[in-house]
Formats: structure tokens, C-alpha cells, sequence
């Protein structure tokens, strides 16, 4: 079945840094690779998502980019506050599953 | 508030227990997803159901069980607790493209129901 590996699995970054997460996945039909971002105590929310018709896409201070060929995928922030500072998960789709990395806790100090 | 309304939001019990954990989609939403979430853990993918069909199962055990009734609100059982059961259960929906029988779209979250098993 589909896994995604994600890292690292803690990153921390002084403010106004920028900050990079990879994961990696298994299944190459997979076809969407979205992320997610988790407040402490909070339910996962949808920061930026790509398709794997695309190579990269950009969002303010956030961009996405995508390597079908060696199956990997990363988040880039740039810029970084302290309201970064989260859990973020990367995911990647097939046949119906979304299947989540182990998530990356990032610390941003100001 | 992403509109997926999950119950109970906190539940305690004992091992061997059982407890229903409820989910209410986003209107319009026709898929649902339920993941576990342990202590330090990422998101266990656990099952998927499309409009009352079971699209998709992840690692979900034995002891486990759902289902999507025909007003799309869906439940997961689950049996025999153990101690390890002890998680946060999110409930996810998402909207669907008839015209796409497996494509993923963003996933809305629910608050999660915490579950505690003595």
C-alpha cells in the first residue's frame, strides 16, 4: 500500500528564516499531494495542495513543489512568525486513501 | 468552524468496552474519511465511504467498524477496547466529482472526538 515519509520529524527555525519539509511516497499513481497544518489542540487544516500535473505552486509565503520521477514532494515557508509554529503534515492520495506523513513539528523563536 | 460536527468530544471508558463515535459531514459533502490520531502520532488513515459505500480501508482492526447511512452522517464503532485504543478519532468530508470516482479533494475536519480507555 501507499506510505509517505516524511522529514524531519521536528525542525526549528529562528524568525524571518525560511524552512523546508520533505516527504516522500511509495505509490506512483498517486496523483495529489496536499498538506496540512495542526495547531496544538486544534483540528488539521488545508494550507496549500498540488496535483501531480503540476510542478510547483505558491501561495503568499508558502510554496509547494513536486518531483514525480523520484517521488517527492516538499513545503517551502518562507519568512517565517511565530504563528508557523504547528504540525505539519504532508499527504498523498490514491484510489480513495489519503495517507498521511508522520508530521513535522515546527518550531519558530523570535 | 469547518462544519463537520463530530460527538461525543470527549469519552472515557473502560477496556472491553464499546462506544459509537458519530460524524456529521459538511452539507453537500458525499465522502467521509475517520482517521486516529494516538499521542505523538501522525493521522492513521482508518476507512473511507462515498454517498453509504465503503470507498477505501486503511489499517483499521477488527474491532473496528463504520458506516455511512443514507442522510450521510456516519459512525464508527469500536469494540473490545484496549488501552492502546486511547486516541483523538477525527471525522473528515470532503466534496466529491461525480464525473471522478476517486478524486481527493481538501479533506474538512471535525474537532475530533478524544477517547480514553481506563
Amino acid at each position: 500500500g501507499e506510505n509517505v515519509e516524511q522529514h524531519p520529524s521536528t525542525l526549528s527555525v529562528q524568525e524571518g528564516d525560511s524552512a523546508v519539509i520533505k516527504c516522500t511516497y511509495s505509490d506512483s499513481a498517486s496523483n495529489y499531494f496536499p498538506w496540512y497544518k495542526q495547531e496544538l489542540g486544534k483540528r488539521p487544516q488545508l494550507i496549500i495542495d498540488i496535483r501531480s500535473n503540476v510542478g510547483e505552486k505558491k501561495d503568499q509565503r508558502i510554496a509547494v513543489t513536486l518531483n514525480k520521477t523520484a517521488k517527492h514532494f516538499s513545503l517551502h515557508i518562507t519568512e517565517t512568525q511565530p504563528e508557523d509554529s504547528a504540525v505539519y503534515f504532508c499527504a498523498a492520495s490514491w484510489a480513495g486513501k489519503l495517507i498521511f506523513g508522520q508530521g513535522t513539528t515546527l518550531q519558530v523563536k523570535p | 468552524d469547518s462544519g463537520v460536527t463530530q460527538t461525543p468530544k470527549h469519552l472515557i471508558t473502560a477496556t472491553g468496552q464499546r462506544v459509537t463515535l458519530r460524524c456529521s459531514p459538511r452539507s453537500g459533502d458525499l465522502s467521509v474519511y475517520w482517521y486516529q490520531q494516538s499521542l505523538d502520532q501522525g493521522l492513521q488513515f482508518l476507512i473511507q465511504y462515498y454517498n453509504g459505500e465503503e470507498r477505501a480501508k486503511g489499517n483499521i482492526l477488527e474491532r473496528f467498524s463504520a458506516q455511512q447511512f443514507p442522510d450521510l452522517h456516519s459512525e464508527l464503532n469500536l469494540s473490545s477496547l484496549e488501552l492502546g485504543d486511547s486516541a483523538l478519532y477525527f471525522c473528515a468530508s470532503s466534496p466529491s466529482r461525480r464525473d471522478r470516482v476517486f478524486w481527493t479533494g481538501e479533506l474538512f475536519f471535525g474537532e475530533g472526538s478524544r477517547l480514553t480507555v481506563l
